[in-house]
């Protein structure tokens, strides 16, 4: 079934630990992006790439990283976890060059202690 | 600075008929988008204006004025699964999404 697929499902972590996310879309989507999710505030953008071997930053890229070495995968990294950054984090794809919308994956629910 | 304007909460009865308005300041505008978004589930998409007026899909339709900075999204025969989150998304002059903190909407039986 074509999508995104988003790993681990759910995550606890301990503070100061290394994280990374995962993201993989067969949609063949150029662009793709990381949101964060928290209770009374709208989706958050972390960072986005509009094609394999760019990226960028977007309103909250601090504490992350990410990697886009081919048009699939869109890894977010955490190299050194606060509990701020609890959240829950969604990927999402797109063709950014029309009209069409953003897909979403199933979303990481991340603690961090 | 961008900002996009929806309520935090509605409640709205089985059968019933229900507007959900969003109100948007950002810089440029390439689109709005309509998501509904199931309690522990990912956003999903469901409708897109970029022209002034009325679109329409099945029970769920989404107005869009461009010069007021409005929208809103109409949602016809209330049914009990209707019941989730209504995000408001505007895609600014860069070609980013501009997400409101979107409208919880309960329906009553």
């Amino acid at each position: 079934i074509a999508g995104i697929t988003q790993a681990p499902t759910s995550q606890i972590l301990a503070a100061g630990r290394r994280m990374t996310l995962r993201c993989t879309q067969d949609m063949r989507h150029n662009a793709m992006y990381w949101y964060r999710q928290d209770l009374g505030l709208g989706l958050r953008l972390i960072h986005y790439s509009n094609t394999a071997g760019t990226t960028g930053k977007g309103e909250v890229p601090d504490g992350y990283s990410v990697s886009r070495a081919n048009t699939d995968d869109f890894p977010l990294t955490l190299a050194s976890a606060v509990p701020s950054q609890t959240s829950v984090y969604f990927c999402a794809s797109s063709n950014s060059y029309s009209n069409q919308p953003q897909h979403f994956g199933d979303g990481t629910r991340l603690s961090i202690l | 600075g961008q900002n996009i304007d929806q309520p935090t909460e509605m409640t709205a009865t089985e059968g019933a008929i229900v507007q959900i308005n969003c109100t948007y300041q950002t810089s440029g505008f390439n689109g709005l988008f309509w998501y509904q978004q199931h309690a522990g589930e990912a956003p999903t998409f469901l409708s897109y204006n970029v022209l002034d007026g009325l679109e329409e899909k099945g029970r769920f339709s989404s107005f869009l004025s461009r010069s007021k900075g409005y929208s809103y999204l109409l949602l016809k025969e209330l049914q009990m699964k209707d019941s989730a989150s209504y995000l408001c998304a505007v895609r600014d002059s860069n070609y980013q999404l501009i997400w409101g903190a979107g409208t919880k909407l309960i329906i009553k039986p």
